[in-house]
């Protein structure tokens, strides 16, 4: 199974401070790399597909960027909402896996 | 507005067996495939299994493999996770999502989730 190493495990940060999570797979897995936020005793959301088209209704300060096995999570100006853990997650072979998560704590 | 809801979930002895299900709302079960994806406590995702949307096409993690099973009844907007042989490490919270199709696309809709604690 491909398996997905984020980093880093944990950020404090600002608000309005630039973060960037990145996420590499084990191997290449094309744009099938998709960004999830999810804040406590929350489901998971999602924010980036395909590495970097947004989802419906995300804030434009998440983007995503990458392909082939590296791959990028940035939050531009972030905000204290923002504090949540991140999961990368590929889709592109069976099974599918989940990175083991980036929490985001703002100061 | 789509939305699943799980249930099922509850406490259950190790070896024992649960059946979780999850209803979909708000859209065309039968056009999407359907995902089980679990969270351990203070732990991170991970996803267990994905099935088409006529059914005949499943997928599992090898953690689950032969022990857990999916299946779906689109005449009542219901996927279901059937679990046996059930361990302490798959205590966890249990969501359903609904996939745009079985591969690539990602789970776009969840639901709240649905505890399940194994021990004795």
């Amino acid at each position: 199974e491909i398996v997905l190493t984020q980093s880093p495990d944990f950020q404090s940060v600002t608000p309005k401070e630039k973060l960037t999570i990145t996420c590499r797979a084990s191997q290449s897995i094309g744009s099938s790399l998709h960004w999830y936020q999810q804040k406590p005793g929350q489901s998971p959301k999602l924010l980036i597909k395909y590495a970097s088209q947004s989802f419906s209704g995300v804030p434009s300060r998440f983007s995503g960027s990458g392909s082939g096995t590296d791959f990028t999570l940035t939050i531009n100006s972030l905000e204290t909402e923002d504090a949540a853990t991140y999961y990368c997650h590929q889709t592109s072979r069976l099974p599918k896996t989940f990175g083991q998560g980036t929490k985001v704590e703002i100061k | 507005e789509e939305q699943l809801v799980e249930s099922g979930g509850g406490l259950i002895q190790p070896g024992g067996s649960l059946r979780l299900s999850c209803v979909g709302s708000g859209f065309t079960f039968n056009n999407y495939a359907m995902s089980w994806v679990r969270q351990a406590p203070g732990k991170g995702l991970e996803w267990l299994s994905v099935i088409g949307g006529s059914g005949g096409n499943t997928v599992y993690a090898d953690s689950v493999k032969g022990r857990f099973t999916i299946s779906r009844d689109n005449s009542k907007n219901t996927v279901f996770l059937q679990m046996n042989s059930l361990r302490a490490e798959d205590t966890a919270v249990y969501y359903c999502a609904k996939d745009p199709n079985f591969v690539p696309a990602p789970s776009t809709v969840w639901g709240q989730g649905t505890l399940v604690i194994v021990s004795s």
